[in-house]
C-alpha cells in the first residue's frame, strides 16, 4: 500500500523560504503513470493545486506561484520537495502532497496526512 | 484558468436523503474531473474520477455524471459519516484547479 509523509519546519518567518518533503513508500517515484504533486489548503478555505512533477523531469506550477516555486525529487529516497520562496502570512496553509493518476481523469488517489505551516514572526 | 463553480456552498440534508452537488466549469472539460469529500483535519479523499468512475472502495450510494462544463455528485441515501464537505476539481488542463466546496450538514 502505498503512503505519502509530508515532513518539514511548522514555521516559517516572513521573506524566508519553506522547505518541505514527501517521502513515498511502499512504491517508486519514478513510475510512468504517476504525478507527484503538492496541494494546499489556507485554513478555513478551499484548496489550491501548487504544482507537481513527472518522472520524466517536466514540472509544471500553479501561474499563481510559479515564481516563487520548485519541485524537485530524489529517487534515491523516493522523495520529492517543495521549495517556496519570500514566504508570508497568506502562506500559511496546511500543504498536502499527493499522487495523480495520469492521463486526466481528476484523480489524485492517494494523499499525505497533510502539515501545517505558519509564516510569521 | 479554468474556474470551477460549486453549488450549493452549503446543504443541509437528514440522513436517508438523495442529495445533488453541482459543478460547472468556465470551459468545456471533457471528463476530466474528479469528486473528493474531505473531513474536518483529514486529507480529501476521492470518490469519484473521469466524471463517473467510482473509486475502488467508496460506496455504491456515490454517483457521478455529466461530460463538457456540467457535473453533478449524487448521493442516494445520506448515511451519518457522509457530512462532510465535497470538492470538485479538473486536471483537463493546467493549472488543475477546484471547485470552492459544498459543506453538506446535518439538518
Amino acid at each position: 500500500q502505498l503512503q505519502l509523509q509530508e515532513s518539514g519546519p511548522g514555521l516559517v518567518k516572513p521573506s524566508e523560504t519553506l522547505s518541505l518533503t514527501c517521502t513515498v513508500s511502499g512504491g517508486s517515484i519514478t513510475s510512468s503513470t504517476y504525478y507527484w504533486d503538492w496541494i494546499r489548503q489556507s485554513p478555513g478555505k478551499g484548496l489550491e493545486w501548487i504544482g507537481n512533477f513527472y518522472y520524466s523531469g517536466t514540472s509544471y506550477y500553479n501561474p499563481s506561484l510559479e515564481s516563487r516555486v520548485t519541485i524537485s525529487v530524489d529517487t534515491s529516497k523516493n522523495q520529492f520537495s517543495l521549495k517556496m520562496t519570500s514566504v508570508t502570512a497568506t502562506d500559511t496553509a496546511v500543504y498536502y502532497c499527493a499522487r495523480r493518476v495520469g492521463g486526466s481523469i481528476g484523480a489524485f488517489d492517494i494523499w499525505g496526512q497533510g502539515t501545517m505551516v505558519i509564516v510569521s514572526s | 484558468a479554468i474556474q470551477m463553480t460549486q453549488s450549493p456552498s452549503s446543504l443541509s440534508a437528514s440522513v436517508g436523503d438523495r442529495v445533488t452537488i453541482t459543478c460547472r466549469a468556465s470551459q468545456g472539460i471533457r471528463n476530466d474531473l474528479g469528486w473528493y469529500q474531505q473531513k474536518p483535519g483529514k486529507a480529501p479523499k476521492l470518490l469519484i474520477y473521469a466524471a463517473s468512475s467510482l473509486e475502488s472502495g467508496v460506496p455504491s450510494r456515490f454517483s457521478g455524471s455529466g461530460s463538457g462544463t456540467d457535473f453533478t455528485l449524487t448521493i442516494s441515501s445520506l448515511q451519518p459519516e457522509d457530512f462532510a464537505t465535497y470538492y470538485c476539481l479538473q486536471d483537463y488542463n493546467y493549472p488543475v484547479t477546484f471547485g470552492q466546496g459544498t459543506k453538506l450538514e446535518i439538518k
